[in-house]
């Protein structure tokens, strides 16, 4: 089965500065990659997804790129905030109906 | 908005009762559910997949008879813990896909057994 590693564990950065979170995934057959924020007590929230036709994608602050070479995908935060802070999980399948395979989280802390 | 709704938040019971979490997607149709448990600072970890009119398809190391999933409409899935006790005192979250192409989770219950 699918095996995804996500580093690193946890990231303090300086509010303003930017932040990379990066994946890595096993299964070739995988190509839907999106990208959850979770909140202290919440459930994730689906924040940005990449599929594998595409190499990058960006939504105001936030920047997904990903390496179907090299099975590696990122998510960039840029101009980080305060509320940005939450722990953010990267997840890969071959199909949003099938199981999703998650990393094991970063805990982002931004320091105002 | 949400778009997957979960039901109760936060619930206290005593040990040996049962309790019920309601998922339901609100817009959108699901024939396929996810239940996931999570411990503190840890990742998700899937319970079972909920699928309508057919029985769940369980992890591994999963109990059927302890975790009773039923998804007996397109749009709401059950989850009962059974006989509770301690040690499952855990979060529970449910998702749903979308149209078959993005992942939307609940809210979370945080269950605490006494």
């Amino acid at each position: 089965g699918e095996n995804v590693e996500q580093h690193p564990s946890t990231l303090s950065v300086q509010e303003g500065d930017s932040a990379v979170i990066k994946c890595t995934y096993s299964d070739s057959a995988s190509n839907y990659f999106p990208w959850y924020k979770q909140e202290l007590g919440k459930g994730p929230q689906l924040i940005i997804d990449i599929r594998s036709n595409v190499g990058e994608k960006k939504d105001q602050r936030i920047a997904v790129t990903l390496n179907k070479t090299a099975k590696h995908f990122s998510l960039h935060i840029t101009e980080t905030q305060p509320e940005d802070s939450a722990v953010y999980f990267c997840a890969a399948t071959d199909s949003p109906g099938n199981q999703f395979y998650f990393g094991t989280g970063t805990s982002l802390t931004v320091i105002p | 908005g949400a778009v997957v709704s979960q039901h109760p938040s936060r619930v206290i019971c005593k040990s040996g009762t049962s309790v019920k979490i309601e998922c339901r997607s609100l817009d959108f149709q699901a024939t396929t559910m996810f239940w996931y448990r999570q411990f503190p600072k840890q990742s998700l970890m899937l319970m079972a997949t909920s699928n309508e009119g057919s029985k769940a398809t369980y992890e591994q190391g999963v109990e059927k008879d302890k975790f009773l999933i039923n998804h007996a409409s397109l749009t709401l899935s059950t989850l009962t813990v059974t006989s509770a006790h301690p040690e499952d005192s855990s979060f529970y979250i449910c998702s749903a896909p979308r149209d078959g192409e993005k992942l939307f989770f609940g809210s979370g219950t945080q269950l605490s057994v006494l």
